[in-house]
């Protein structure tokens, strides 16, 4: 599966929106990109995935560029609760054991 | 109403001994997980059932037994716990296999201490 890129930490102000980056080159066609959160203490969260059309749910937004190397997580109206590790993966297999996750991003909403 | 609970919430044990993890999900999911959440965040595939059967086993030793009653069941049995056991174990769940439009849903978490 392609590999996936980004940065280790964000500060987003409460109430704007929070844009997470995410990397993906090598990503192929038929790889999906999905992205999870964790909040302190919880279990990951799953939130948004897309192909290549920009795709909004009740949580978020994502925008895939056109070439599809990368994309980003919009958070509209980001709270404290926010505050989370975002991970993005991109999985080819269609099967969920196969969703591998980095590092991910520390968003950190401050009031 | 929890969706994927687990149990306990905390477990503190000495090495060498033998401890269960359980899980169980009300969603009505087909296919469910275990996790390892290391001390570097690191969050790895362990075992994936699929209507009760194994699909999936990532080398994890066989000191580590999932055993799945039913399909909204899926508890996690260590062997002669290791120091390098330590982490937190997380369950999931999802209406089948595929990732497309199944996503994972994930307990709360258990984390283990082995002294």
């Amino acid at each position: 599966d392609a590999k996936t890129t980004q940065p280790p930490s964000m500060d987003c102000a409460e109430g704007r929106a929070a844009n997470l980056p995410c990397n993906h080159s090598t990503i192929s066609g038929n790889e999906y990109v999905y992205w999870y959160r964790q909040i302190h203490s919880q279990g990951p969260q799953y939130i948004i995935h897309g192909l290549k059309n920009n795709e909004t749910n009740e949580m978020a937004s994502l925008i895939i560029t056109e070439d599809r190397k990368s994309s980003t997580l919009i958070l509209p109206h980001a709270t404290l609760r926010d505050t989370a590790v975002y991970y993005c993966i991109v999985n080819s297999g269609g099967s969920n054991y196969k969703l591998t996750f980095g590092k991910g991003t520390l968003l950190t909403v401050n009031p | 109403d929890t969706a994927v609970s687990q149990t306990p919430k905390y477990l503190v044990t000495q090495m060498g001994n033998d401890k269960s993890i359980k899980c169980e999900q009300n969603l009505g999911h087909d296919t469910m997980y275990w996790y390892k959440q290391d001390s570097k965040k690191f969050l790895k595939i362990m075992f994936s059932y699929n209507n009760k059967e194994l699909i999936i086993n990532e080398t994890v030793p066989n000191r580590f037994s999932p055993k799945s009653p039913d399909k909204a069941h899926l508890n996690l049995h260590i062997n002669s716990l290791e120091l390098g056991d330590s982490a937190v174990y997380f369950c999931a769940s999802s209406q089948a296999v595929s990732s497309y439009n199944s996503p994972l849903h994930f307990g709360n978490g258990t984390r283990l201490t082995v002294t």
